[in-house]
């Protein structure tokens, strides 16, 4: 089972350069989200989508933009890079929001933002 | 508002003896309350969760945590630590009055195992 992929696994960009950060999942989850994990901070929420066609923001969604048209894809796009947003991303599905609903993890990627 | 407060951002223990991570919530309403573990260079995986059922949940690898409610405690325990057992622990709390998710994470605690 692949489970939740994300891609690249690391990325250097130099400030003011855009790009997307890719996510798919396999197991047919309605849920999808974005997290930033930072030292120190845990992991912070930057967009989530309930279902193909439905996005929301998170906790820390300025400077990134999100899309969910069909289930299995939630890629991230940063649309002019900045140091601030070097980080490490995490893209999670689930069959459920919130309440009761296992998140199933990617592996993460790596963005460092010079 | 919910939050969550892992009293420890590191422990140490030796390889064979007893792992306590602390987890301390609060929450408004009956909330779900989770563990993660993040191994170096991973994702999170799931160790075990509670969802209002029994208050002493088993999770994977021998860990296990007791939800009580009069203390808003979820402590992570396991009886003998292992080497593989070196990674990022989060404890996260579910609610309704959470995150816009409804989840809210710890800032995790890096458990260390000396041989």
């Amino acid at each position: 089972n692949a489970g939740v992929t994300q891609t690249p696994k690391f990325q250097v960009l130099k400030t003011g350069q855009s790009m997307t950060l890719q996510c798919a999942q396999d197991m047919n989850h309605e849920y999808m989200s974005w997290y930033r994990q930072d030292p120190g901070m845990g992991l912070r929420l930057i967009h989530y989508s309930v279902g193909a066609g439905i996005t929301d923001q998170g906790e820390v969604p300025n400077g990134y933009n999100v899309s969910r048209s069909t289930t299995e894809d939630f890629p991230l796009r940063l649309l002019s890079a900045a140091p601030s947003q070097t980080s490490v991303y995490f893209c999670a599905s689930s069959y459920s929001r919130g309440n009761t609903g296992e998140l199933f993890f990617g592996e993460g990627s790596r963005l460092t933002v010079l | 508002a919910q939050s969550v407060t892992q009293l420890d951002s590191h422990v140490s223990v030796s390889e064979g003896t007893p792992v306590l991570l602390r987890c301390n919530y609060s929450s408004s309403y009956s909330p779900s309350l989770f563990w993660y573990v993040q191994h170096p260079n991973k994702g999170l995986q799931l160790l075990l969760k509670y969802t209002s059922a029994a208050t002493l949940v088993k999770g994977i690898n021998g860990f296990e945590a007791e939800f009580k409610k009069s203390e808003t405690s979820f402590h992570l325990t396991k009886p003998s630590a292992h080497m593989s057992d070196a990674a990022e622990y989060f404890c996260v709390v579910s609610d309704l009055g959470g995150g816009a998710d409804g989840l809210t994470f710890g800032k995790g605690t890096h458990l260390i195992i000396q041989p």
